[in-house]
């Protein structure tokens, strides 16, 4: 299973576009790199997920380098709601096999 | 849309009993995950099923067992409970897409144990 590393907190501001970067060292040829966004008492919520290269979608962007061994989490214009617990997972490949949540790291999004 | 339902949301036990969690998963998906988090703790795999067969098994107890039954929902059982389970049980469910897992989980709203 592949590690994941991440920074433990981040704090930014409004408005602001925030990058969260975890590494994946030892990640597998099929493994897919997903990003989870968590709030006290709540079950996590998928955010974003990709292969390789840069992935888009409507509250993000994830950027994934050619050795695939890191990826960013692009957050563009935070708000104060955006204030969670974000998670960096890579997903073996075969089903339903183990993913695991690692240490995510602590956004904190400030007036 | 439908999402995946956790129940009981609240329970209390005392140490030593057992307890049933259950989880229905959105309709179609055919993958089920357990997980548990303690208080400031991260989510910690449990187990997965997939089709009704386990599929992974992590640090779940011996203490603890689960099944995915033939209408895809799925039970999480937990006897002799310890203070230490008292926690937050998340459920999940994805749909496979061929052999390949892509890490897209929908998360219940998940059911919290409290051990006294």
């Amino acid at each position: 299973l592949a590690k994941t590393t991440q920074p433990i907190s981040m704090d930014s501001y409004e408005g602001q576009e925030v990058n969260i970067t975890c590494s994946h060292n030892n990640i597998a040829t099929n493994d897919y790199i997903t990003w989870y966004q968590q709030f006290p008492s709540q079950g996590p919520r998928f955010i974003i997920q990709g292969y390789k290269t840069k992935v888009t979608n409507e509250v993000a962007s994830l950027f994934i380098p050619a050795d695939r061994k890191s990826s960013t989490l692009s957050l563009p214009r935070v708000s104060l709601s955006d204030t969670a617990v974000y998670y960096c997972l890579v997903a073996p490949s075969g089903s339903a096999r183990q993913l695991t949540f690692g240490s995510g790291t602590q956004l904190t999004v400030l007036p | 849309a439908a999402g995946v339902i956790q129940s009981p949301r609240h329970l209390i036990k005392e140490k030593r009993e057992t307890a049933t969690l259950k989880c229905y998963p959105i309709p179609r998906h055919d993958t089920v995950y357990w997980y548990q988090q303690g208080p400031g703790q991260d989510p910690q795999f449990l187990i997965s099923f997939y089709e009704k067969m386990q599929s992974d098994k992590g640090s779940i107890p011996d203490r603890f067992s689960a099944q995915q039954f033939s209408d895809y929902h799925s039970e999480l059982n937990m006897s002799s409970l310890e203070l230490g389970d008292s926690a937050l049980y998340f459920c999940a469910s994805s749909r496979m897409m061929g052999q390949r897992n892509t890490g897209e989980l929908f998360f219940g709203e998940g059911s919290r144990l409290t051990v006294l």
